[in-house]
């Protein structure tokens, strides 16, 4: 079946660092997301991107956050400068074109856990 | 303002049993309702998902059920297993001019014992 997959698992870093959490949606699929879930909370909308760029946001993608699709296959989340609240698991998601309910699941990649210190 | 509860928060039931999990929403305009199951440190995995007209849908040993008029959800889990221990997440999805936005509850822990 095919997946989402996310790169790095778990990142660990130092306030102020700048970091790329990396996503491979599904092939075929053209709609991608950026969800957030801080440990014990809800899962939270960042971002969603569709024909190369984006189509809408949440309060909590500030300017400290920023997605790229470099190559076609990859889907990038950018936080230039991480604060200790950034820690949380990050959740990439894609889904197919078609409007039929079956089809506009989204499909949620394993996450990557990041550590702020 | 759009939001979904889930009730309850935390459930422990013993392997074989039966339990019925609550989600009640506040999203307009509907456009459809999903069930997912997450397990630790993994990402929400779809069980099941529901437009306006549809009253239940099932998935194997999940059943949900839909009440558009009351906005309430009910999953229910069969002859449950350990496998089933996960949190299980409400999702209501709103039309927009965007597309859908997806609104979240903050799921129930579920966890089955011997």
């Amino acid at each position: 079946e095919p997946e989402v997959t996310q790169t790095p698992s778990h990142q660990v870093t130092q306030m102020g660092q700048e970091v790329i959490l990396r996503c491979v949606p599904i092939s075929n699929h053209l709609y991608f997301y950026w969800y957030r879930q801080i440990l014990g909370q809800k899962v939270e909308f960042l971002v969603s991107f569709y024909n190369n760029e984006i189509s809408e946001k949440s309060e909590i993608f500030d300017d400290q956050f920023s997605v790229e699709r470099p190559d076609g296959s990859n889907f990038t989340l950018k936080i230039r400068s991480t604060k200790l609240e950034d820690s949380a698991m990050y959740f990439c998601a894609s889904r197919s074109r078609s409007r039929e309910s079956g089809a506009n699941v989204l499909t949620f990649g394993a996450g990557s856990r990041l550590t702020v210190l | 303002k759009n939001q979904v509860e889930q009730s309850p928060q935390s459930l422990i039931i013993l392997e074989g049993k039966n339990c019925t999990l609550q989600c009640n929403y506040t999203v307009s305009p509907f456009s459809n309702l999903r069930w997912y199951k997450q397990d630790t440190g993994r990402g929400p995995v779809s069980l099941t998902i529901m437009t306006f007209s549809e009253n239940t849908k099932s998935n194997g040993r999940y059943t949900a059920t839909l009440d558009a008029d009351t906005k309430q959800s009910s999953l229910h889990i069969t002859a449950s297993q350990l496998s089933d221990s996960a949190s299980y997440i409400c999702v209501v999805s709103a039309l927009t001019g965007g597309g859908n936005k997806l609104t979240f509850g903050t799921g129930t822990q579920l966890k089955v014992e011997l």
